[in-house]
């Protein structure tokens, strides 16, 4: 089973590019990532889910290198709003892991 | 609003009560999964339904857990005999027919036990 891992936390300034990475050493060959936000009392919102090498959308992009164990989601010109925990999701057919959350700390 | 809904949001019990929680998906949704998150952590995968079956409860936390769906629509999770450690944020999610896991979440439903 694909236990995934992210840093704790992460702070930057306003306008600047974030790149937040989860470690998914075991990830099965069905297996898809998805990345979430999450603010308080709120479920977690999707961001951005990708397979394997670059996904882009409005708000994000996703990396993926060839043997699929990381995956790095990129938020560009972040702003206060985006102030938040970020998660990813390693998901199969009969399995789902979150990792812990990654706290984004956006600061003026 | 026609996305994930949950009730109740907040629910407050005794320990030894009986408890359920509704989740009412995205209509045509066929996938319906729940989750608990305890603070701090990510969502913890609990179980899931395709249409009314369950296909994975393994995850389930101990035999005072269940689930159903019985017409493939909206869901309940029952937590029988709580316990303190029981408390947390209930989940529940939605992804669509042929779509591999773009789960949509609802806003959870959360149980303090006292």
């Amino acid at each position: 089973l694909a236990k995934t891992t992210q840093p704790i936390s992460m702070d930057s300034y306003e306008g600047q590019e974030v790149n937040i990475t989860c470690s998914h050493n075991n990830i099965a060959t069905n297996d898809y990532i998805t990345w979430y936000q999450q603010f308080p009392s709120q479920g977690p919102r999707f961001i951005i889910q990708g397979y394997k090498t670059k996904v882009t959308n409005e708000v994000a992009s996703l990396f993926i290198p060839a043997d699929r164990k990381s995956s790095t989601l990129s938020l560009p010109r972040v702003s206060l709003s985006d102030t938040a925990v970020y998660y990813c999701l390693v998901a199969g057919y009969n399995d789902m892991r979150f990792g812990a959350g990654t706290r984004l700390t956006v600061k003026p | 609003d026609t996305g994930v809904s949950q009730d109740p949001r907040h629910k407050i019990t005794k320990r030894g009560q009986n408890v359920t929680f509704r989740c009412d998906p995205i209509s045509e949704h066929n996938r319906l999964y729940w989750y608990r998150q305890t603070l701090g952590q990510g969502p913890e995968f609990l179980t899931y339904f395709q249409n009314e079956a369950q296909l994975e409860k393994s995850r389930l936390l101990s035999d005072r857990f269940s689930a159903e769906r019985p017409k493939g629509s909206f869901s309940t999770l029952e937590i029988q005999r709580t316990e303190q450690g029981d408390s947390a944020m209930y989940l529940c999610a939605s992804s669509p027919r042929g779509g591999v896991n773009i789960q949509y979440f609802g806003a959870g439903t959360r149980l303090s036990v006292l």
